[in-house]
This record gives C-alpha cells, structure tokens and sequence, in this order.
C-alpha cells in the first residue's frame, strides 16, 4: 500500500477523443511523476510536477498534458488520442530533495479504439 | 536507444534457491539505481535501491550489486520464496535534475514450490 491511487482503473476511448487520468498523491509528496507502460514494456517517463509547475518532461508530444493541485492530487490530460497511446498509466510521487524512491499508484488502463 | 536493458525476459528459480536478476545500463550519468516489483493488475512496488558510491546494498533478502565500470547492477534474492514471482524491473537516474526514472523492460521472475 502506496498511498498513491489513481482514477478511474479502466478506460476506453475512441481515436480523436481527449482522456483525463487522475492521482493522489500521498500527502506531502510534493513531486508527481507520471510513465506510459505499454504492454511488455517498462514504465515510460512522461514529465513531472514540482509545486505546481512541470518540471521535466520525456519524449512525449505536447498533446500529453498535466496539472498538479496544492492538494498533492494531480492530472494526466491528453488529446487527440491515438491508437498508439493505449497503454497503463502509472502515477508515482515522492518527496524532492529527500528518499529518491518514488511511489507508483496501480494505474489506469486505457484503450484506444 | 534503450538506455537501461533487461536482456533476460523470463527467469524460474525453485524455492529456496537464489534468483539473480541483471540490468545493464549505458549512461555514465546515471547515479542512483532502483529495483521495482510490479504484480499483475498493480503498480511497480519499491523494493531496494543503491546509489554509485556504492556497490552493494542489503535489505533482508534482497541484495543489490553495483559494477559502475561493467555499468551492471544485480539483484540477488536468497531465499527464493513463491510470493516473489512477479515482474521485476531494474530503473536508473541521475540525480541532478529531475527524478526521472529510465526503465528496463522487466523480468518475470517465476519461483517453483
């Protein structure tokens, strides 16, 4: 038990649509990152908020948006979905400047039809 | 270009005996090392990490061994129990900048009773 979960477990979308993912954090987690694990794969880094403000993003293209709240719960936005973006999405925070581990919610599946 | 690697996809160990799982990586800039377990249906779980100044670090049955001039690391698991099958992954950083994990593709570690 991680204390990160995330929203909703499972999701199914159509290319072109806009998806919202969401996570909480375990409080005081001040830094969230979010990773694309496609199916045999490991974990993919998409970009990660400290306070509020992105603060180093992976290979990803500008459709793949976030937002993190004073609350330590955060949101994984993307747009104009593609098939190719089905995949699990896993939230993982962590405390910057202290423990480097990160702590991973179990994910939201989505398919993209 | 994958930076960390997992060239073994599948491993089975009986119970009781050690299981080794390898990681290679490419980036001399990587200095902090993690193991994750991940179980189906869940997100990757923590397991034990070792930052380079060091080349080994124990935890209970879990010891992880750092070759920073190989750019190798293993995980040794001893004894090998059945609630250890799981896929693991072995995760690089550099630790100036952002806590950006690179992932390996995993292992499925798969212990015999």
């Amino acid at each position: 038990e991680t204390g990160v979960t995330q929203s909703p477990t499972h999701l199914i979308k159509t290319r072109g649509q806009q998806v919202t993912l969401r996570c909480s954090s375990q409080s005081g987690h001040n830094t969230v990152s979010w990773y694309q694990q496609a199916l045999g794969q490991g974990p993919q880094f998409i970009f990660q908020y400290y306070r509020e403000e992105e603060n180093g993003r992976g290979n990803f293209p500008p459709r793949f948006s976030g937002l993190q709240f004073p609350n330590y719960s955060s949101e994984l936005n993307v747009n104009a979905l593609e098939l190719d973006d089905s995949a699990l999405y896993l939230c993982a925070s962590t405390i910057a400047g202290g423990v480097m581990a990160q702590y991973f919610g179990p994910g939201t599946r989505l398919l993209v039809l | 270009d994958q930076q960390v690697k997992q060239n073994s996809p599948s491993l089975s160990v009986q119970e009781g005996r050690i299981s080794i799982l390898n990681c290679d990586y490419t980036n001399s800039m990587f200095d902090y090392f993690l193991w994750y377990k991940k179980y189906p249906a869940e997100g990757p779980t923590f397991l034990i990490s070792i930052s380079s100044i060091k080349d080994k670090n124990e935890d209970g049955r879990f010891t992880v061994f750092l070759n920073k001039s190989a750019k190798h690391l293993s995980l040794h698991i001893v004894p090998s129990q059945p609630g250890d099958s799981a896929v693991y992954f072995c995760a690089a950083s550099a630790t100036s900048g952002t806590y950006k994990y690179i992932f390996g593709t995993g292992t499925r570690l798969k212990v015999l009773a």
